[in-house]
């Protein structure tokens, strides 16, 4: 089962744009990620936000963290058609009793539009 | 490219059969991931090895098996194909140690897609 829901499930934007997307998951969490895929291909890794962290940026990206909402917002700014991807949240869990896994969302589709 | 490799890309397999996946971890990584991600879903969780050993399992039924050989690099067995186990199948590594979180960003390969008829 997904624990994390991202929304919204396809955004289209112009280049240069910025585009939100977000995420909300159930459970609670050790750190949250969130990962790229191009069509039918593996993932990327984009960035890493711990539960202790409210908000990280890594060139293009911010993402924020609200563990009382149990919510994260990755934003990309200045987007380009190279941007177009699907993007994932997937969280780990904070019990080292539970199975040592990632737990996607369903992603939102991102199409940027030259 | 993340240096984790998967063989094959493709795979076409009728209901019934036996299908084994490979994949060979980044170097230096240790633990090993198996996903299974539908079309339109994101990846689910399917087991993880360290060091030989299945070190966490997700919902999937035991025809789902693997392996994790001493050069880390492993297999993933499903038995009894059946019409919905038709997806991309993504392997990731990542190092696991006394140093390193077993939550720490995984490195995808890039996935074998099997579809079953």
């Amino acid at each position: 089962s997904q624990q994390g829901e991202e929304d919204p499930q396809a955004l289209s934007i112009q280049e240069g744009e910025n585009a939100t997307m977000n995420c909300s998951y159930k459970t609670s969490i050790n750190n949250l990620q969130w990962y790229r895929q191009n069509s039918g291909r593996g993932l990327v890794h984009l960035i890493l936000i711990r539960s202790n962290e409210r908000e990280k940026h890594s060139g293009r990206l911010r993402v924020t963290l609200d563990t009382s909402k149990k919510s994260s917002s990755l934003l990309i700014t200045a987007s380009r058609a190279a941007d177009t991807a699907s993007y994932f949240c997937a969280t780990a869990p904070i019990s080292s009793g539970s199975a040592r896994q990632l737990t996607f969302g369903s992603g939102t589709q991102l199409t940027v539009l030259p | 490219e993340t240096g984790v490799t998967q063989s094959p890309t493709h795979l076409i397999k009728t209901r019934g059969q036996q299908v084994t996946l490979r994949c060979s971890s980044q170097s230096g990584h240790n633990t090993v991931s198996w996903y299974q991600q539908a079309l339109g879903q994101g990846p689910q969780f399917i087991f993880q090895y360290y060091r030989e050993e299945e070190n966490g399992r997700g919902n999937f039924p035991p025809r789902f098996s693997g392996l994790q050989f001493p050069n880390y690099s492993s297999e993933l067995n499903v038995n009894a194909l059946e019409l919905d186990d038709s997806a991309l199948y993504l392997c990731a590594s990542s190092p696991f140690g006394a140093s390193h979180s077993p939550y720490n960003e995984q490195f995808f390969g890039p996935g074998t897609r099997l579809t079953v008829l």
